[in-house]
């Protein structure tokens, strides 16, 4: 099973700064399969970033992605207080076919 | 626009089941598989499975087989998940999700609002 780790657990940053959160996994997957997501709370996750790097519609250029093999990054420019909420990494591949991350929480 | 939209919350007694639909409009039901996820209050999320839309095959998380099941009726774009032997560790929120491929990168988009399942005695 293919684990993925994300840290922090918790990260604490103000308006305007910049986030970087991290996702590890446990063994080489492929970038096309790693996906990022924000979940607001009360809300269903909604898709963010797709193939490690493509940012999903709608999404601003202040989130990006990056990273290949067993790590891979999400970096929130210029942080609004809306970005103050939980975001999840998740990949398909392997068995089981789908896992996710633990999640980070962003708060201000 | 694409739309999964989902069944209303539930309780139900421990050893019950439960079952949810996930109705979808906006897209060609047959094009895409529909995953099914849940989330414990305060808790991350778990994948349980998911339904072929086209075949009706289906591939579940190893600590729900033989306890979900995942079904579709094509002729009404719905897809439904049915959780038994319910226990109070059941008690989550259940989203339903499609996947999206573009080339060879796949990402669940959207998800249904969710549905609360409670399960208290």
């Amino acid at each position: 099973e293919i684990v993925l780790t994300q840290s922090p657990g918790t990260l604490s940053l103000s308006p305007g700064e910049t986030a970087t959160l991290s996702c590890r996994a446990s063994q080489n997957i492929r970038a096309s399969d790693l996906v990022w997501y924000q979940q607001t709370p009360g809300q269903a996750p909604r898709v963010l970033i797709y193939g490690a790097s493509s940012r999903a519609t709608g999404i601003p250029d202040r989130f990006s992605g990056s990273g290949s093999g067993t790590d891979f990054t999400l970096t929130i420019s210029r942080l609004e207080p809306e970005d103050f909420v939980v975001y999840y990494c998740q990949q398909f591949g392997g068995s089981p076919p789908v896992t996710f991350g633990q999640g980070t929480r962003l708060e201000s | 626009q694409v739309q999964l939209v989902q069944s209303g919350a539930e309780v139900k007694k421990p050893g019950a089941s439960v079952k949810v639909s996930c109705k979808t409009s906006g897209y060609t039901f047959t094009d895409s598989n529909i995953y099914w996820v849940r989330q414990a209050t305060g808790q991350g999320l778990e994948w349980m499975g998911w339904v072929n839309p086209n075949s009706g095959n289906t591939a579940y998380a190893p600590r729900f087989q033989g306890r979900v099941t995942m079904t579709r009726n094509s002729s009404i774009s719905t897809a439904y998940m049915e959780l038994s032997s319910l226990t109070s560790e059941d008690t989550a929120v259940y989203y339903c999700t499609r996947d999206v491929m573009a080339l060879t990168r796949r990402w669940f988009d959207p998800w249904g609002q969710g549905t609360l399942v409670t399960v208290s005695s």
